[in-house]
C-alpha cells in the first residue's frame, strides 16, 4: 500500500511564525499537489510540481518537491489567520492520486 | 469556466434506508470524475473514479455503489446505509490525470 505520510499532523503558531510541513513517501511520484481545506468544504488546489527539485512560490507559500521525487514540503513565511485549515498533498505514483494523511495548522490573531 | 456541483451539502438518514449524492460538472466534456470519503479532519479515501459514460472502477470493497449516467453526472449510491457509512463525501473533477482536482463542497452524512 503506498502512502503519504505528512507531518506534524497539528500545528498552532502564532501569527507572523514561519512553519514547514512535510509530505514524506518511499514511492516516486510523477507529480505532486498540495491543497488548502476548510471545515466543510472541499480542499481547494494549491499548486502541482512535477520536476524533482522543483521550487514554487505561491505569495508567502513556498513549496518544493524533493529531488527524488519521494516527498515535498510546504513552507509558509510570516503565517496569518487566513493560512488556518487543513493542508493536503496529494501524490500521483501511476493513474491515480493518493491523498496524505493531513496537517491542520491554526494560526492565532 | 468550470463548475462543479454537489449535493445535499447535509443528510441524516437511518440504518437501511438507501442514499442517492449527486454531482455535476459544467463547463467542460469528457472530465474524468472521482468520488472520495473523508474521516473527520483527515485525508481522503478514494471510493469510485469514471473516465467516461458508464465506466466505473471501484477502489475499496464496501456497501456503496456509484454511476455515470451522462457525460458531467456522477452518482454515489447505496441501497442500504450501514452506520459506518457516515463521513464527509466529496466528488472531484479533473481533466485527466497529471492535472490537479477541482472538488465540490462535499456532503456530510450522518448515518443514525
Amino acid at each position: 500500500t503506498q502512502l503519504l505520510e505528512q507531518s506534524p499532523q497539528f500545528l498552532s503558531i502564532q501569527e507572523g511564525e514561519n512553519l514547514t510541513v512535510y509530505c514524506n513517501s518511499s514511492s516516486v511520484f510523477s507529480s505532486l499537489q498540495w491543497y488548502r481545506q476548510e471545515p466543510g468544504e472541499g480542499p481547494v488546489l494549491l499548486v502541482t510540481v512535477v520536476t524533482g527539485g522543483e521550487v514554487k512560490k505561491l505569495k508567502r507559500l513556498t513549496f518544493q518537491f524533493g529531488d527524488a521525487r519521494k516527498d515535498s514540503s510546504l513552507h509558509i513565511t510570516a503565517a496569518q489567520p487566513g493560512d488556518t485549515g487543513l493542508y493536503l498533498c496529494a501524490g500521483l505514483p501511476s493513474y491515480k492520486y493518493i491523498f496524505g494523511t493531513g496537517t491542520r495548522l491554526k494560526v492565532l490573531a | 469556466s468550470q463548475t462543479i456541483h454537489q449535493w445535499p451539502a447535509t443528510l441524516v438518514q437511518p440504518v437501511g434506508s438507501p442514499l442517492s449524492l449527486e454531482c455535476t460538472v459544467e463547463g467542460t466534456s469528457n472530465p474524468n470524475l472521482y468520488w472520495y470519503r473523508q474521516a473527520a479532519g483527515r485525508g481522503l479515501q478514494l471510493l469510485f473514479y469514471s473516465v467516461g459514460i458508464g465506466q466505473i472502477s471501484s477502489e475499496v470493497p464496501q456497501n456503496l455503489s456509484a454511476s455515470r449516467p451522462q457525460d458531467r453526472q456522477f452518482i454515489l449510491s447505496s441501497k442500504k446505509l450501514l452506520l459506518s457509512d457516515s463521513g464527509f463525501y466529496l466528488c472531484a473533477w479533473s481533466r485527466d490525470r497529471n492535472y490537479g482536482y477541482t472538488f465540490g463542497s462535499g456532503t456530510r452524512l450522518t448515518v443514525v
